[in-house]
Order: C-alpha cells, then sequence, then structure tokens
C-alpha cells in the first residue's frame, strides 16, 4: 500500500535560518505529491505540489523537488519567518489505487519559529 | 468567493448521542471528503464520495455515517457508536482526476462530554 513518512517534530529554528523537512514515500504507481500546511485551528492550505519525477513546486519561498529515484519529496526554505511557524504535512495521490483520487498523508511535522 | 464551508466550528455533545456535521462547498467538485485529525497524528480518511449518490468507506469508517444527496453537500453523522469520537474533523473536495490537489474547509472541533 501507499505511505509517506516526514520527519518527526517538533522543530524549532531561529528566525532566518534554513529549513529542511524530510518526506519519504511508497507507492505502488506514479503518485503526484504535495506538501499541506496547517495554522493552528484552522484547516489544511495546498503550499505546493508536484506531479511528475523532476518537477519543482515551489510557493512563498518554499520549494520541494520530486525526486524519484530517492522516492523523496523534502520541503526547504532558505530563510523562515515567525510566521511560518505551523504544521506541514506531505501528502501523495496515487492514480493506481482504487480510490484513485485519495491523499495519503504523512503525520505532520510542527515547526515553531522563535524571533 | 468558492470555497468549503463547515459547520458549526465547536460542538459539544454528551456520550451517546448522534451528531450531526455540516460541509458545503461551491466549488463544483465532484468528490469531497471527510477526514479525523487526533493531537500529533496526521489525517485519517473516515469516507470519500467520488460523485453524487455514492460514497465508499475510508479507513476508519466504523461508528459514521454520510450521504451525498447533491454535489454541494456532504454531511458525516458521528454515532454513538463511535468510541472515541472527541477529535478535529475536516472536510476537503477535489476536482476528479490524480493529481487535483483537495481544498479543505476550516474543519469542526467535537467534543464528547
Amino acid at each position: 500500500g501507499n505511505s509517506v513518512t516526514q520527519m518527526e517534530g517538533p522543530v524549532t529554528l531561529s528566525e532566518e535560518a534554513f529549513l529542511t523537512i524530510n518526506c519519504t514515500y511508497t507507492a505502488t504507481g506514479y503518485p503526484s505529491l504535495f506538501w499541506y500546511v496547517q495554522y493552528p485551528g484552522e484547516g489544511l492550505q495546498l503550499l505546493l505540489k508536484a506531479t511528475k519525477a523532476d518537477d519543482k513546486g515551489s510557493n512563498k519561498g518554499f520549494e520541494a523537488t520530486y525526486r524519484k529515484e530517492t522516492t523523496s519529496f523534502h520541503l526547504e526554505k532558505g530563510s523562515v519567518q515567525v510566521s511560518d511557524s505551523a504544521v506541514y504535512f506531505c501528502a501523495l495521490s496515487d492514480p493506481s489505487g482504487a480510490g484513485s483520487y485519495q491523499l495519503t498523508f504523512g503525520k505532520g511535522t510542527k515547526l515553531s519559529v522563535i524571533p | 468567493d468558492g470555497g468549503i464551508t463547515q459547520s458549526p466550528k465547536y460542538l459539544f455533545r454528551k456520550e451517546g448521542q448522534n451528531v450531526t456535521l455540516s460541509c458545503e462547498q461551491n466549488l463544483n467538485h465532484d468528490a469531497m471528503y471527510w477526514y479525523r485529525q487526533d493531537p500529533g497524528q496526521g489525517l485519517r480518511l473516515i469516507y470519500y464520495s467520488q460523485i453524487v449518490n455514492d460514497f465508499q468507506k475510508g479507513d476508519i469508517a466504523e461508528g459514521y455515517s454520510v450521504s451525498r444527496e447533491k454535489k454541494e453537500s456532504f454531511p458525516l453523522t458521528v454515532t454513538s457508536a463511535q468510541k472515541n469520537p472527541t477529535a478535529f474533523y475536516l472536510c476537503a473536495s477535489s476536482k476528479r482526476g490524480s493529481g487535483n490537489e483537495q481544498f479543505f474547509g476550516p474543519g469542526t472541533r467535537l467534543t464528547v462530554l
């Protein structure tokens, strides 16, 4: 079956530090990959996505590259801000399964950025 | 503006009572989903629907029921058979087809006393 593994948090960084949140996946087909962000007490918002190998998704200074050879989709940002404090979820959508529109989520990584 | 609404934001119920959570979308999406989120956990799929009048069980459907009578609406009922119903419930919708992101509502926090 499909699965997503994220680095465990919480992650605490100082403002302007470099961020990496690791994400690896297992899928039976050729999945699309997503990063979502959740602010306290809210729903999830799509941060970025990539639909095929070597694609790079980017948004608001965050980037992630779809690496098929290492089955990874690590999230990076060069300089984090206090406003980036949130929980980040990696997810995949695998078209080969019976429920082909379903998302499989990682457990989430909580990021705290301190001034 | 297009989006997904969930109501209420906070809900309190006594143990043994059924409760229905509302989810409405005006994005013209065919597919809709219900997830449960517990502290420190990822999202777990309860039910999903790819088209009106059809829905499938997700990973944790026991103790829950849904209906999909209209494209815009996908209400979730938490029944008394659900052993641990206190959680944060998220509704989402998407276009059909792989690679399409899901759009999420703001969530409903259910507390069973």
